[in-house]
């Protein structure tokens, strides 16, 4: 099993949308989650962190993070096609991993006019 | 403010050879993460430093080091260059070394090993 897995794609959707990106972890001790948003020949840009259960919300952006369930999700309202790139979901583990980010595969997003 | 520095950019070199790449950290950043990215894949952590010593190791052969300087500068070194060495070197840098601390990434080096 992979440490950090993402559903799979690319995934596409129209503009306007909601697009859904989501992301299961194996580290049940897992501190902090990331989303990474790359473009193509581009560095990762971070966009969202969470810490906590539950929904935080950051302009069109909200991240779930349900430890429980060992799963954080990405959600983009108003999806535009700016918007396509490879979305990056990135946990940190903490304790003696302090600096270590272990990401997924990445999923592709395509946004169509 | 100025983000994460990264050089070169762009390398090429030969299987065998060796490599030096930099990183400057956003100012005020005390901690330096360093990550090789394949294509198609996420990236993968080599090392973390804070304070001139190294905080964390991924599973990287010894052919792979890396120190931090004075000023939180960092060098990322690869010795005996392979073809699997191919791929994008990215910087991250965050103030602090805890699991809380954003990271934020430099525009990486492309190497490519021939």
């Amino acid at each position: 099993q992979k440490e950090v897995e993402q559903n799979s794609g690319p995934l596409s959707v129209p503009e306007g949308a909601i697009a859904s990106l989501n992301c299961t972890y194996s580290d049940r001790g897992s501190q902090s989650f990331f989303w990474y948003r790359q473009y193509s020949g581009k560095s990762p840009e971070l966009i969202m962190s969470i810490y906590s259960n539950g929904d935080k919300e950051d302009g069109r952006f909200t991240a779930q993070l349900n430890k429980a369930s060992q799963y954080v999700s990405l959600l983009i309202r108003d999806s535009q096609p700016s918007d396509s790139a490879t979305y990056l979901c990135a946990v940190n583990a903490g304790g003696t991993s302090y600096g270590k980010l272990t990401f997924g595969q990445g999923t592709i997003l395509t946004v169509h006019p | 403010d100025a983000g994460v520095t990264q050089s070169p950019t762009h390398l090429i070199k030969t299987r065998g050879q060796h490599v030096t790449l930099r990183c400057s950290p956003i100012s005020g950043h005390k901690s330096v993460s360093w990550y090789q990215q394949v294509l198609g894949q996420g990236p993968q952590f080599i090392f973390q430093y804070y304070e001139k010593e190294e905080r964390g190791r991924g599973n990287f052969p010894d052919r792979f080091s890396a120190r931090q300087f004075p000023n939180y500068s960092s060098e990322l070194n690869v010795n005996a260059l392979l073809l699997g060495d191919s791929a994008l070197y990215l910087c991250a840098s965050s103030f602090s070394r805890g699991a809380a601390y954003e990271q934020y990434f430099g525009p990486g080096t492309r190497l490519t090993v021939t």
